[in-house]
């Protein structure tokens, strides 16, 4: 079945510990993208990855990291997570580019306290 | 850079109404791709539609149907005979096909069909 999977679905955390959200998809896509949805603000792009080794910023990246050492894995990276980084997460792959339709994570819900 | 407005935050309407959702982007591309996702109460977001700049065709599949302006950068989404099921949340999204690919979501458009 094609799909992206998010790990973990939901997870609670304190300022400043270190967490990373995982993201694979096995449609071999190239475009994968993270965003945040948050009331009232829509869903905003975090980083986005054109391929393996290839990323940049989105429109809301601070506080974030992100690699794409494999096609498949594009895992989002909270060195040290704020409360105001609370919020849903999702991630999403497209074929070629992001001019194509996207197929979305689950989405993780993040708690910082 | 590019924006994406959702004008209506929150529609209600009930059972067996037509309804629009509004999207009005704003782009300096001359080519880009304009999308609507559904996202319901259950969370996921599911892709409902692409249209690149150059196809200004309306789209009709079963009670969706989409209109396309370039003349007024709207591109909006009709639900006749709107059913409980089509409540959700809306996103109209726009992105561009050079060497930047950032995707703009608009805030959402919250919809409540009433029975």
């Amino acid at each position: 079945e094609a799909q992206v999977t998010q790990n973990p679905r939901y997870l609670i955390t304190v300022t400043g510990k270190k967490l990373t959200v995982t993201c694979s998809q096995n449609m071999n896509h190239e475009y994968m993208s993270w965003y945040r949805q948050d009331p009232g603000l829509g869903l905003r792009q975090i980083y986005y990855s054109m391929n393996v080794e290839v990323t940049d910023k989105g429109d809301v990246p601070e506080g974030y990291k992100v690699s794409r050492k494999e096609k498949r894995n594009f895992p989002l990276i909270l060195e040290s997570p704020s409360p105001n980084q609370t919020s849903l997460y999702f991630c999403a792959s497209s074929g070629a580019a992001a001019s194509y339709e996207q197929y979305f994570g689950p989405g993780t819900r993040l708690t910082v306290t | 850079a590019q924006k994406v407005t959702q004008a209506q935050t929150e529609i209600s309407v009930v059972e067996k109404e037509d309804v629009t959702l509004d999207c009005v982007y704003e782009t300096r591309d001359t080519t880009y791709y304009l999308f609507w996702y559904k996202q319901p109460p259950s969370g996921e977001l599911v892709f409902l539609i692409r249209r690149n700049s150059f196809d200004e065709q309306n789209e009709i599949s079963g009670r969706y149907s989409w209109n396309f302006q370039k003349s007024t950068s709207s591109f909006n989404f009709t639900i006749t005979a709107s059913q409980v099921v089509d409540s959700a949340v809306y996103f109209c999204a726009l992105t561009n096909s050079g060497g930047y690919q950032k995707v703009t979501f608009g805030i959402g458009t919250k919809l409540q069909v009433i029975p």
